[in-house]
């Protein structure tokens, strides 16, 4: 079956503009998860889904950046006033929940702040 | 919190040898999941194998195996009869078992070149 799709792959916005992040998840995957990749480090975690819930948020680096999963399938994750710090990939990866399930994680997009 | 710990940022290996890729974690917590996970340049994060620290067996999917030492708090990937495609970012990372997030943490990752 299809993977973990994220749109767009790339985006470019000016400092103070807004900026909305789209996941797809495997059909069926109850948990989706937001990462924040810097260049060069590990992937960072933002915030955390199972179902429509956001379970954990305690990654999200500030109040500018929000995330959704209304009807507990796609996400957006959406960075207001962007700032030239919030330059990164951003990955979002599925997974069933509970146990040692494995996250299925989506290319990512990659955020440039100019 | 928890962390994990990855110290050596590059190592290379010539191809058809075996190398080894090191890990540390801290946590408080007894039961636990330890993961690694390849990044080849195309950026999409794959698991390469996982290990659930209530299991004494290490963990072993075809040329890549494990080296849990969970007193030690240690968790290193061995990969053998290297191949350049095995060339890529591995992460190691750490979810809790039981209650919280299912939060991966991840290493800032090892760069691994393959010669051929």
């Amino acid at each position: 079956g299809a993977g973990v799709s994220q749109s767009p792959r790339y985006k470019v916005a000016k400092r103070g503009q807004d900026v909305a992040l789209r996941c797809d998840p495997i059909s069926g995957h109850v948990s989706l998860f937001w990462y924040q990749q810097a260049l060069g480090q590990g992937p960072e975690f933002l915030t955390y889904f199972q179902n429509e819930a956001q379970l954990d948020k305690s990654g999200l680096p500030s109040d500018r950046f929000f995330a959704e999963r209304p009807e507990g399938s796609v996400s957006t994750l959406k960075i207001q006033r962007t700032q030239q710090e919030d330059s990164a990939v951003y990955l979002c990866a599925s997974s069933l929940a509970g146990g040692p399930h494995e996250q299925f994680f989506g290319p990512g997009t990659r955020l440039t702040v100019l | 919190a928890q962390t994990v710990t990855q110290s050596q940022p590059e190592m290379s290996v010539q191809e058809a040898e075996t190398v080894t890729l090191s890990c540390t974690y801290d946590t408080s917590e007894s039961d636990y999941y330890l993961f690694w996970y390849k990044q080849p340049p195309s950026r999409q994060m794959i698991l390469v194998i996982r290990q659930e620290a209530y299991k004494q067996q290490n963990a072993t999917e075809n040329r890549f195996s494990v080296n849990f030492q969970k007193a030690a708090k240690s968790f290193s990937l061995k990969i053998s009869d290297s191949q350049l495609g095995d060339a890529a970012m591995y992460f190691c990372a750490y979810r809790r078992s039981q209650g919280g997030s299912e939060k991966l943490v991840f290493g800032k990752g090892m760069k691994l070149t393959v010669n051929p």
